[in-house]
């Protein structure tokens, strides 16, 4: 089975410091990954996925992520963070083998940014 | 543009009692699926389905029943409703199966609390 590991349920920042969120996953065979964002009282909504080729990815507002398949992670990153990232985050996969709609989350990330 | 509409936003049951929670869209999307969310637990698969009339539990199906009948709608269905079954429920669809797996819309979700 699938899962999903986040470390760290609560990360805090200055505006402007790099943010590094963790995530590591373990699966049978070569996943899809995805950070999810979700803003308070809001769905989640994607910001990046790996699925195969360029083991680095870019999303939207200013975050990448690399897969490394020997550490079995995807972390996510952002250079200078920005107070309206303050939210919490979702890193997933899904198994290609049985459906890729179907992902496991992890427990999520809550960013703060302090001014 | 609408996307996924749920509803109610909040709702208020006591023990025992039923209820739906409506969820369409209107992205023509074949997957559509069920979450829970708990804090320190991410988001949890209850019921998916992969088009009309085909449906298929996920990692916490107990307590829930669902149906497809079209394309648009996926309602979940609490049927003696339970304590440990308040939560927030999220609607999420997608592109069929080897399109853009993994890319779920969310609806802005459900809060529902059992007293």
């Amino acid at each position: 089975a699938q899962s999903v590991t986040q470390l760290g349920s609560h990360v805090s920042v200055s505006e402007g410091a790099l943010v590094l969120l963790r995530c590591n996953y373990s699966s049978s065979v070569p996943p899809y990954l995805f950070w999810y964002v979700q803003y308070p009282n809001q769905g989640l909504q994607l910001l990046l996925k790996y699925t195969t080729g360029a083991t680095l990815v870019k999303g939207i507002n200013g975050f990448e992520a690399e897969f490394k398949k020997s550490e079995t992670s995807f972390h996510l990153t952002k250079p200078s963070a920005h107070m309206s990232d303050a939210a919490e985050y979702f890193c997933a996969v899904s198994d290609l083998r049985e459906y890729g709609n179907k992902l496991v989350f992890g427990a999520g990330t809550i960013l703060r940014v302090k001014s | 543009n609408a996307g996924v509409t749920q509803t109610p936003k909040f709702q208020v049951l006591k023990t025992g009692q039923s209820m739906t929670l409506q969820c369409a869209q209107d992205m023509n999307h074949e997957y559509m699926s069920w979450y829970r969310q708990d804090p320190g637990m991410g988001l949890r698969l209850i019921h998916y389905s992969v088009g009309a009339g085909i449906t298929d539990q996920g990692e916490v199906p107990n307590g829930y029943n669902v149906s497809r009948s079209t394309t648009e709608d996926f309602p979940l269905r609490l049927l003696s409703a339970a304590p440990s079954q308040t939560s927030v429920y999220f609607c999420a669809s997608s592109y069929g199966q080897g399109y853009r797996p993994g890319e779920l819309f969310f609806g802005e979700g459900s809060r529902l609390t059992v007293l």
